[in-house]
């Protein structure tokens, strides 16, 4: 397994600001990703983030409000941009160890409320 | 489309009983990997079992067990001896060889009582 951390683990913030969150992995990994989980809702991806490329962002989410970097083989920002109240979810980064689609280990999460 | 379905919105069990939580799925692929993940209220995504589509033999890890019936494309969670530390969201998930997002299924919340 890997041990992931997020910062920070929640917070709270005005309309139309923008939040930036980090992950961090105890070891090197190719794939990042990055979910959002609405209240009371299951997991969507957001985007792929590999280290040395443009992250791939899903249907439905654009690099304008969701600004993605991947400056190395363990970290990771995500950037929550000009914010709404529809933004108010647990964003949570996960990575494949072993890029072998085996399994996906999740970080702990950052709970978004947004006034 | 590939879509995983959690019929039970909710289930609840006494300590120490046995409980089964359903999952089906669809897909057209044949190779594909199977995830019953779990998250407390602290809200950390916790991976419980895996089951790889190619492996006839079910997946267990210590109290927990999967049915795999890949004819049927159903993926059901055996949990025995349930103790009060289970109680959680439980998600079933489904990922292609093909590709590397995860489907998921809407959850069920399982309470266990004292």
């Amino acid at each position: 397994s890997a041990v992931i951390s997020q910062k920070p683990s929640r917070d709270i913030c005005q309309r139309g600001t923008s939040l930036t969150i980090q992950c961090q992995v105890d070891s090197q990994v190719t794939m990042m990703f990055w979910y959002r989980q609405q209240p009371g809702q299951s997991l969507t991806l957001i985007a792929t983030a590999n280290q040395g490329s443009e992250a791939t962002y899903e249907s439905g989410f654009v690099i304008d409000k969701f600004p993605i970097s991947r400056p190395n083989l363990t970290f990771s920002t995500l950037t929550v941009s000009n914010m709404s109240p529809e933004d108010s979810s647990i964003y949570l980064c996960s990575v494949d160890l072993t890029g072998a689609k085996e399994t996906q280990y999740f970080g702990p999460g950052t709970r978004l409320l947004v006034l | 489309a590939q879509t995983v379905t959690q019929s039970q919105p909710e289930m609840s069990v006494q300590e120490a009983e046995t409980v089964t939580l359903s999952c089906t799925y669809d897909t057209s692929e044949s190779n594909y990997y199977l995830f019953w993940y779990k998250q407390p209220p602290s809200r950390q995504m916790i991976l419980v079992i895996r089951q790889e589509a190619y492996k006839q033999q079910n997946a267990t890890e210590n109290r927990f067990s999967v049915n795999f019936q890949k004819a049927a494309k159903s993926f059901s969670l055996k949990i025995s001896d349930s103790q009060l530390g289970d109680t959680a969201m439980y998600f079933c998930a489904l990922i292609m060889d093909s590709n590397y997002q995860l489907i998921w299924g809407a959850g069920t919340k399982l309470i266990i009582k004292p």
